[in-house]
């Protein structure tokens, strides 16, 4: 079975300051992918940045930067240089099972404070 | 490129009405689509995989004889909510997936749907 699991339910973190929003998986697969998604108000999901199980490198896109550590099977998103159009809530989800599915983690609620 | 839309994006509806969501790629063809639905505050529940051309697959509690899934074209899929009630009151989100690479899913914008 395929779970995702984010423990910070709500986060604050000061204007240009970075912050890391946790994600942990459990899953038997060899192959599988995770991806980050932002989905503020309006409710739209956009993509962030993904990591590959096989990926050596932590992945990275911008500002974001994808803290993956396979043994402890954690997958942290690190936002740089907060700013107020990052508040939101933020989802990990990883591809895998015999569909290929997503499944998603409870999400983590970011604000920024000016 | 990999747009994603739905229509409508939100939508009023009386109890014991049926409504018709639609998913459609813009700029790329999705043999796979997916049905989401999200509760206010809550994480994205997997409701059904589209498959073109076959039976959509329901997860686990969710009624396919009141969510009816259509997947006719490579470009479209539609969810159809049947004699609605009030706790269908909901937010649907459609996604396709690409068959390459990270097979990644681009979600379309979402439908609140209102059930009176």
């Amino acid at each position: 079975a395929q779970k995702i699991t984010q423990t910070q339910p709500g986060m604050f973190v000061q204007e240009k300051e970075a912050v890391t929003l946790d994600c942990t998986y459990d899953t038997s697969d060899q192959s599988y992918g995770l991806f980050w998604y932002k989905q503020p108000s309006s409710g739209e999901m956009i993509f962030l940045i993904y990591q590959g199980s096989y990926d050596e490198q932590n992945a990275t896109e911008g500002r974001y930067s994808l803290n993956f550590q396979k043994a402890r099977k954690s997958a942290n998103l690190v936002i740089s240089a907060s700013q107020l159009g990052d508040s939101a809530m933020y989802f990990c989800a990883m591809r895998g099972g015999t569909g290929n599915q997503f499944y998603f983690g409870t999400g983590t609620s970011l604000t920024v404070i000016p | 490129g990999a747009v994603v839309s739905q229509h409508p994006s939100w939508v009023i509806c009386k109890s014991g009405t049926s409504v018709k969501i639609e998913c459609r790629s813009l700029d790329f063809q999705a043999t796979t689509m997916f049905w989401y639905r999200q509760f206010p505050k809550q994480s994205l529940m997997l409701m059904a995989t589209s498959n073109e051309g076959s039976k959509a697959t329901y997860e686990q509690g969710v009624e396919k004889d009141k969510f009816l899934i259509n997947h006719a074209s490579l470009t479209l899929s539609t969810l159809t909510v049947t004699s609605a009630h009030p706790e269908d009151s909901s937010f649907y989100i459609c996604s396709a997936r690409i068959l390459r690479g990270t097979y990644e899913q681009y979600f379309g914008p979402g439908t609140r749907l209102t059930v009176t």
